[in-house]
C-alpha cells in the first residue's frame, strides 16, 4: 500500500505570499491528484499529474517521479485560498483503481 | 450538468437502523466511488466501480454494499449502522479510472454527514 506524506500538516501565511506544500509517496504511481476541499464544503480536484507541471490561474503543481514527490505552489496568496489541500495517488501496480490520500494541509491566510 | 449530487446532506441513525446514501451523476462518467473523511485520517475509499455491473471493495468496505445498475447511480448501503460508521461520506466519479494518463479529474458530491447514536 503506498504511503501517502503531506508537508507542512499547517501553513499560515499572509496575504500575497508564495505557498508551497509538499506531497510524498513511497510506491511508483500512475497518477497523482491534489484536491481543495473549503471548510465544512465539498472537495473540488485541482489538478491530475503523470509528470512534469501544469499551471492554472494562481497555481502551479509539479511532481517528480524519480523523487517520488510532488509540490502544489500557490502565488500571490488570498484569504479564499484558505482550505486543506489534499495530495491523492494511484498507483501503478494492480490497485491501480483506487486512490490513497494524504492526510491534507490546512493553509490560512491572513489579510 | 448537476454534477455529482449526493442525498442527504445530514443524516442521524440509531444503532442497527439501515440506509442508503444516494450518489448520482450526469456526466456519463464511468468510474465511481465512495469514500468516508474521518478526522484526523486521509479520505478512505469504501467501495468503487468502473462501470455499471462491475464493484469492487476499497480499503474499508466492511458494513456497507454497493450496486450500480446504471452509469448514473452508485447507492450506498449500511447495513446496520454501528457508532464506527459516524463520518462524513463523500461519493465522486471521473470519466475514466483515477490511474488513467488521461486527464480525468475526479467530481465530487458535497458529502453526506452521518452520525449513528
Amino acid at each position: 500500500k503506498n504511503e501517502v506524506e503531506q508537508s507542512p500538516q499547517n501553513l499560515t501565511a499572509q496575504e500575497g505570499e508564495f505557498i508551497t506544500i509538499n506531497c510524498s509517496y513511497s510506491v511508483g504511481i500512475s497518477a497523482l491528484h491534489w484536491l481543495q476541499q473549503h471548510p465544512g464544503g465539498g472537495i473540488v480536484s485541482l489538478f491530475m499529474l503523470s509528470s512534469g507541471k501544469k499551471k492554472h490561474g494562481r497555481l502551479i503543481a509539479t511532481i517528480n517521479i524519480q523523487e517520488k514527490h510532488s509540490s502544489l505552489h500557490i502565488t500571490a496568496s488570498h484569504p479564499r485560498d484558505s482550505a486543506v489541500y489534499i495530495c491523492a495517488v494511484s498507483d501503478s501496480g494492480g490497485s491501480n483503481y483506487k486512490l490513497t490520500f494524504g492526510k491534507g494541509t490546512l493553509l490560512t491566510v491572513n489579510p | 450538468n448537476a454534477g455529482v449530487t449526493q442525498t442527504p446532506k445530514f443524516q442521524v441513525l440509531k444503532t442497527g437502523q439501515s440506509m442508503t446514501l444516494q450518489c448520482a451523476q450526469d456526466m456519463n462518467h464511468e468510474y465511481m466511488s465512495w469514500y468516508r473523511q474521518d478526522p484526523g485520517m486521509g479520505l478512505r475509499l469504501i467501495h468503487y466501480s468502473v462501470g455499471a455491473g462491475i464493484t469492487d471493495q476499497g480499503e474499508v468496505p466492511n458494513g456497507y454494499n454497493v450496486s450500480r445498475s446504471t452509469t448514473e447511480d452508485f447507492p450506498l448501503r449500511l447495513l446496520s449502522a454501528a457508532p464506527s460508521q459516524t463520518s462524513v461520506y463523500f461519493c465522486a466519479s471521473s470519466l475514466d479510472t483515477p490511474y488513467s494518463s488521461y486527464n480525468s479529474p475526479l467530481h465530487f458530491g458535497n458529502g453526506t454527514r452521518l452520525t449513528v447514536t
